[in-house]
């Protein structure tokens, strides 16, 4: 079965400051799609970046950067130029390529790192 | 356009009672998906609807969640005889379906304490 390990619960960056957020996987398969999502107290889970495994360039939109490293099982965020509104918990996830029998991608969820943005 | 919607946004009850929370997904999306997200921890996969069908009911963790979905939209997710391990928030999200590059889009979720 996939896991998602997000290993740093919380992480303070100082506004402008580049920050970076960890996150590693396990799986067995060789195509899938790993996600940065970023909830808000308002609770909507926006995302952020999506990363095709079979694609060996990182993924990028804006402020924000993925540094992927597929033999590393490795998928970290890179938030640059840091603003006060990207304080929010922080979740990275797996979907595999492949649909289950039933018919749907399963998503695997690490358990969120929370960013403060320090004015 | 729209995105995904939820109510109530805001849930207390008493343990025992039966609660029904409600999701209307983004028009036109097929698939549409229920997590629970407890204190502390990543979102829990509850079920998955195609359509108006729940092929994939694995998540839900007893015989007191039941969830429907009508008319290929609006889905509820029925707890019944509420315990305060349910105190969770539940989120909801859909997705177009059968696209290559499928991406779930989240409601703002339902946050359920049971006293």
């Amino acid at each position: 079965a996939q896991t998602v390990t997000q290993s740093q619960p919380e992480m303070s960056v100082q506004e402008a400051e580049t920050v970076t957020l960890s996150c590693t996987y396990d799986t067995s398969e060789s195509d899938y799609y790993l996600f940065w999502y970023k909830q808000p107290p308002s609770r909507q889970m926006i995302l952020v970046i999506r990363q095709e495994a079979y694609k060996q360039q990182n993924a990028t939109e804006n402020r924000f950067s993925v540094n992927f490293q597929k033999a590393a099982k490795s998928f970290s965020l890179k938030i640059s130029d840091s603003q006060l509104g990207d304080a929010a918990m922080y979740f990275c996830a797996y979907r595999s390529a492949i649909r289950w029998p039933s018919g749907t991608y399963k998503y695997i969820f690490g358990t969120g790192t929370r960013l403060k943005v320090l004015a | 356009g729209a995105g995904v919607s939820q109510s109530p946004s805001n849930k207390v009850t008493e343990k025992g009672k039966d609660v029904e929370l409600r999701c209307d997904p983004i028009s036109g999306h097929t698939a549409l998906y229920w997590y629970r997200q407890s204190l502390g921890q990543g979102l829990e996969f509850l079920i998955y609807f195609q359509g108006n069908s729940a092929p994939d009911k694995s998540g839900l963790p007893s015989d007191r969640f039941s969830a429907e979905r009508t008319g290929g939209s609006v889905s509820t997710l029925t707890i019944q005889r509420t315990q305060q391990e349910d105190s969770a928030v539940y989120l909801c999200a859909s997705s177009p379906e059968l696209a290559t590059q499928e991406t779930q889009y989240f409601g703002p979720g339902t946050r359920l304490l049971v006293l």
